[in-house]
């Protein structure tokens, strides 16, 4: 069945490690974007891409990396450089004209 | 700077009775506006959305009514049952990227039975 697949749904991550999230998704949408949820906070926009291999800078794009070289993966990459990244992070997809579709989220806690 | 802010951190409502949430915006270029519902630990799922050029839209139990002159939206649940306890968040956007979103900092819901 058609949806978007975030991978893990829990991730621990050491200060000073790089962790890659992963989202798959099957509904051939063009767009794909990453949001970070914090508590009680709503969501802030870290990348999006609207084609394969090109991508732009959301809000809060520091510490961030992603790529885009397949239509259906849209990983991103958590860097060291990223003060705090314990937070709750959805990948979303959309395709002109419509509405956003999210997957089910990564919660990435620092240890 | 908060382009969209849900002011009312929390609501609560007895079964039956109507919920409203509301949502302010400041950014004029946003002329797309939707709802979403989310449950902890799972991504947003959407409930209905909001075109500039109305003023209302229904869907159900769902109404989202928009006052462009006031920046400002809501969204009514009639009847509201147990099940429609969650966060809502507004969020908005501008052009024909819905999936580029502002997002206002959600309403807990809570419908009591």
């Amino acid at each position: 069945d058609g949806g978007i697949t975030q991978s893990p749904k829990y991730l621990f991550r050491k200060e000073g490690q790089n962790v890659t999230l992963s989202c798959e998704q099957n509904l051939n949408h063009d767009a794909m974007y990453w949001y970070r949820q914090d508590p009680g906070q709503g969501l802030r926009l870290i990348y999006y891409s609207q084609i394969v291999n090109d991508f732009q800078k959301g809000d809060i794009a520091e510490g961030y990396s992603v790529s885009r070289e397949k239509k259906e993966s849209f990983p991103l990459t958590v860097t060291s450089a990223q003060k705090n990244p314990t937070a709750f992070y959805l990948c979303a997809t959309a395709q002109r004209n419509t509405e956003a579709f999210f997957g089910q989220g990564t919660r990435l806690t620092v240890v | 700077d908060q382009q969209v802010k849900q002011n009312s951190p929390s609501l609560s409502v007895q079964e039956g009775r109507i919920s409203i949430l509301n949502c302010d915006y400041t950014n004029s270029m946003f002329d797309y506006f939707l709802w979403y519902k989310k449950y902890p630990a799972e991504g947003p799922t959407f409930l209905i959305s909001i075109s500039s050029i109305k003023d209302k839209n229904e869907d159900g139990r769902f109404t989202v009514f928009l006052n462009k002159s006031a920046k400002h939206l809501s969204l009514h649940i009639v009847p509201s049952q147990p099940g429609d306890s969650a966060v809502y968040f507004c969020a908005a956007s501008g052009g024909t990227s819905y999936g580029k979103l502002t997002f206002g900092q959600g309403t807990i819901l809570t419908v009591h039975p």
